[in-house]
């Protein structure tokens, strides 16, 4: 069955600092990855995904992940953190197994250190 | 073009109680999704219409949930009669295809007491 690990259920970092948040997945076949973000008071947001094209993946507000399959992971990374990007953060996966359900980690909070 | 909208934003009710969540989504959008985050826990799929009819409904988590798009449009997700257990933030989601990207609602933050 799918799941996906997400490392570390708080990050803290200082504005203008590495962003690394850690997800990790598995999946008996070729998935498809996403990284969500939710702020507060407001619904989730795609950041990224990940459907089998480049490897290293662009998304919205700066923000960017690398598959990397010998390691199952898809980590979200920013070079530099804002204080605006204080929110949760979840990773998930789909496929085709899985009728592309979305199958979710259980979610980053990234706090912001002025 | 507006976006998944939910209804209510909140609510409160006691165990016992009958309660009734409603998703618009977006216009167009054959694909609808539910999902449920308990507190602390991770977002949980519940199930999954392409128009009106249910393609998965796998991840309901008991008889007392009751899904329905009647039409093909909105959707509602009643729960009756309620539980503590069933606190928690209701997503609702849409897509084009179903293997497209989902767009979210809001949520209803669901508090029994």
């Amino acid at each position: 069955a799918q799941s996906v690990t997400q490392l570390g259920s708080h990050v803290s970092v200082s504005e203008g600092a590495l962003v690394l948040l850690r997800c990790n997945y598995s999946s008996s076949v070729p998935p498809y990855l996403f990284w969500y973000v939710q702020y507060p008071n407001q619904g989730l947001q795609l950041l990224l995904k990940y459907t089998s094209a480049a490897t290293l993946v662009k998304g919205i507000n700066g923000f960017e992940a690398e598959f990397k399959k010998s390691e199952t992971s898809f980590h979200l990374t920013k070079p530099s953190a804002h204080m605006s990007d204080a929110a949760e953060y979840f990773c998930a996966v789909s496929d085709r197994r899985s009728n592309y359900q979305l199958i979710w980690g259980a979610g980053t909070k990234l706090i912001i250190k002025p | 073009e507006a976006g998944v909208t939910q209804f209510p934003s909140h609510s409160v009710i006691e165990k016992g109680q009958t309660v009734t969540l409603r998703c618009d989504p977006i216009s167009g959008h054959d694909n609808l999704y539910w999902y449920r985050r308990v507190m602390g826990k991770e977002i949980k799929f519940l199930l999954h219409f392409v128009k009106e009819s249910k393609q998965d409904e796998s991840g309901m988590p008991n008889n007392r949930f009751l899904a329905e798009r009647t039409g093909g449009t909105y959707s509602t997700l009643k729960v009756q009669p309620a539980e503590l257990e069933d606190s928690g933030v209701y997503f609702c989601a849409s897509s084009q295809e179903q293997i497209s990207e989902q767009y979210f609602g809001p949520g209803t933050r669901l508090t029994v007491t």
